[in-house]
């Protein structure tokens, strides 16, 4: 089975500070995906990866960066914080031909005060 | 025009019943789609994958593509109480760059 997962269940931040979310996959995924989850507005995503050091925006990537220094692990960071980034956070990964689909992990619920 | 829709819900169905769930797609060129289910306060579950027309059978899980009128439909026969989730149907279009979530579509069983 696919396995992704993320740093920490629920956090909490304050506003301004510098936020990091990691998100690990263990089947060798050429794909990687950050998603924020809001009531209403559905899956939004942020940022994706399709290889080392490669990363394209999404639709909302304003305020928040994205590493990818090996294949296994993807990371969002948010510069600096602000309290409409609180959300649920959600890392998915797929393999890359085919139209695979994604594998999510069980998302970071992201709180800032 | 939203690119995938699903009816929000939420839709209510008595237990042992057979729940239908929609979504439409605007992307013509779309080649393969998902259904996920979301129980409250978790993440997404891949339940059904589905590439070609027709219909594939999963258990008590049904997903049915027709490209042509382009909707995908997951049916949930003998519906459970456990059932009660969001399921969201996922569509990745041409050339298998991006993939596109409705926004999903609740579904309560009633015991």
């Amino acid at each position: 089975d696919v396995k992704v997962t993320q740093s920490s269940r629920y956090l909490v931040k304050r506003t301004g500070e510098k936020v990091f979310l990691e998100c690990v996959q263990d089947m060798d995924h050429e794909n990687m995906f950050w998603y924020r989850q809001d009531p209403g507005l559905g899956l939004r995503l942020i940022y994706f990866s399709y290889d080392v050091k490669m990363k394209e925006k999404g639709d909302i990537p304003e305020g928040y960066s994205v590493s990818r220094e090996k294949k296994e692990r993807f990371s969002l960071i948010l510069e600096s914080a602000s309290t409409n980034q609180t959300s649920m956070y959600l890392c998915a990964s797929s393999l890359s031909f085919g139209g695979q689909p994604q594998h999510f992990g069980d998302g970071t619920r992201l709180s800032i005060l | 025009q939203k690119e995938v829709e699903q009816n929000s819900g939420p839709l209510s169905v008595p237990e042992g019943a057979i729940a239908s769930l929609n979504c439409t797609y605007s992307d013509r060129g779309s080649q393969s789609f998902f259904w996920y289910r979301q129980y409250s306060g978790k993440s997404p579950e891949l339940i059904m994958s589905i590439y070609s027309n027709g219909d594939k059978e999963d258990g008590r899980f049904t997903a049915q593509l027709n490209k042509a009128s382009q909707y995908v439909s997951l049916l949930i026969r003998d519906s459970q109480p456990s059932d009660s989730a969001t399921y969201l149907c996922a569509v990745i279009g041409q050339g298998y760059q991006k993939v596109t979530f409705g926004t999903g579509t609740k579904l309560q069983v009633i015991p």
